[in-house]
């Protein structure tokens, strides 16, 4: 049972390239949520989803977009990349938003 | 929005010492979580609260959801140097569609052999 996982692990891009990351989850959660974290600011979250094509923003949604189109897998896109958006990028599940989130082990994203 | 104020930011301590923590909101949670994070890794789940002045514990862990239904606070006992990493405490309501977290900054655990 792999939970919720994360790829990449790693990834340096320059300013204004694109890149997606993906999550994927094996325990049939519906929620599905993308975070940020930097230092010192905790985590912060960027969208969400509740189910299979939907999604909602979160605290800090500028400058990413987000796919739900599959249950089990959550897309985290960013079109053009800034160097402020540099920041470790944690995924996380749920059942219907309760029993607690299951994290996957992030993407360290810099941009340069 | 909400925010939740966790303290203290940091803490050196010596193996074998207790430690406690705490977070604290300007509004209510439904429920309290306490997250450990190791480095390079995500946050995984140590105690859930889901009822204002619950106690509950996971080991050396004692965790308890404030009766106001604004503070939640982590004890750990008897440190040893696996502890170390960072906490976080996080409160959720339901009731609205996303069941988000809200985040502290966290604490930091550093523990001397």
């Amino acid at each position: 049972n792999a939970g919720v996982t994360q790829t990449p692990k790693f990834r340096v891009l320059k300013t204004g390239q694109s890149m997606t990351l993906l999550c994927a989850q094996d325990m049939n959660h519906e929620y599905m949520y993308w975070y940020r974290q930097d230092p010192g600011m905790g985590l912060r979250l960027i969208h969400y989803s509740v189910g299979e094509g939907t999604t909602a923003k979160g605290e800090v949604p500028d400058g990413y977009n987000v796919s739900r189109l599959k249950k089990q897998n959550f897309l985290l896109g960013l079109e053009s990349a800034a160097p402020s958006q540099t920041s470790v990028y944690f995924c996380a599940s749920s059942y219907r938003g309760s029993l607690g989130f299951y994290f996957g082990q992030g993407t360290r994203l810099t941009v340069v | 929005g909400q925010q939740l104020n966790q303290s203290p930011q940091s803490m050196f301590i010596q193996e074998g010492e207790d430690v406690s923590m705490n977070c604290t909101s300007s509004s209510i949670f439904n429920t309290w979580l306490w997250y450990k994070q190791d480095p390079g890794e995500g946050p995984v789940l140590l105690i859930a609260l889901y009822k204002a002045g619950e106690l509950t514990s996971n080991g050396r862990l004692t965790a308890q959801f404030g009766i106001t239904r604004k503070d939640s606070f982590l004890n750990i006992s008897a440190s040893i140097p696996s502890d170390v990493g960072i906490y976080f405490c996080a409160g959720q309501n339901y009731g609205g569609s996303q069941g988000n977290l809200i985040f502290g900054k966290g604490t930091k655990l550093s523990v001397k052999p």
